[in-house]
């Protein structure tokens, strides 16, 4: 079964209003990987973390990566209308063959109401 | 431009009609996978590919078949298609970790019917 759950599935944000998707996982992670895929796009690499606590920003886009590697947050602030789509968390669990297995959240899909 | 590229990109077939998608990419990158994606669910994993003549089963693979004859190609093959197997499929590539960040395809709207 899935082991890296999401949540909220659903985010209606109104514009100029922050919030936050979190990320959790069963099992220690060696990183996470955010992507964000637009409406009838494809996924698109945001960001890593790799580190135990580690806080990345991109602008608004704040990306956190919890202490014991388990659970990850994405806080947007003052959103905007080019925020809508939906964002996946990915972890990055190690295995034998060295490549590691990137398992997908179910992502949290973002609606911005001006 | 570095660049996964898959076809079709729509497709509305019938049930029992075989059907491959195609997927290229020329960022020389060793490792490519499928993914479908359905609403809920996020991005599962159908197979993947660790090199040429490397394959091997995600999480749902049943009812696909690949191959990886060379490591620019990595075809998607649907020898019985089903209306369950109705989804919207990635192919994507990566990187050797620590640098593992995917890189996707635009995407086959598949339809059975």
């Amino acid at each position: 079964g899935q082991q890296v759950m999401q949540i909220p599935q659903y985010q209606h944000v109104q514009e100029g209003e922050d919030f936050t998707t979190y990320c959790n996982s069963s099992t220690t992670l060696s990183n996470i990987q955010w992507y964000k895929q637009r409406p009838g796009g494809h996924p698109v690499f945001l960001i890593q973390l790799v580190k135990s606590g580690e806080v990345k920003k991109q602008k608004r886009l704040t990306f956190q990566f919890g202490e014991a590697k388990k659970n990850s947050s994405l806080h947007i602030t003052a959103t905007q209308t080019t925020d809508v789509g939906t964002y996946f968390c990915a972890g990055l669990r190690m295995t034998t063959d060295s490549w590691g297995k990137l398992q997908f959240g179910s992502g949290t899909q973002v609606v911005v109401t001006p | 431009e570095a660049q996964v590229t898959q076809n079709p990109r729509y497709l509305i077939t019938v049930t029992g009609k075989k059907l491959t998608v195609t997927c290229s990419q020329n960022m020389n990158h060793e490792y490519m996978s499928w993914y479908r994606q359905d609403p809920g669910l996020g991005l599962r994993q159908i197979y993947y590919s660790m090199n040429v003549e490397v394959t091997d089963k995600g999480d749902v693979p049943e009812g696909y078949k690949v191959s990886r004859k060379e490591k620019r190609n990595f075809p998607l093959i649907l020898e019985s298609p089903s209306p369950n197997q109705t989804s919207l499929y990635f192919c994507a590539t990566r990187q050797f970790p620590p640098a593992a960040e995917a890189f996707f395809g635009q995407g086959t709207r598949l339809t059975v019917v």
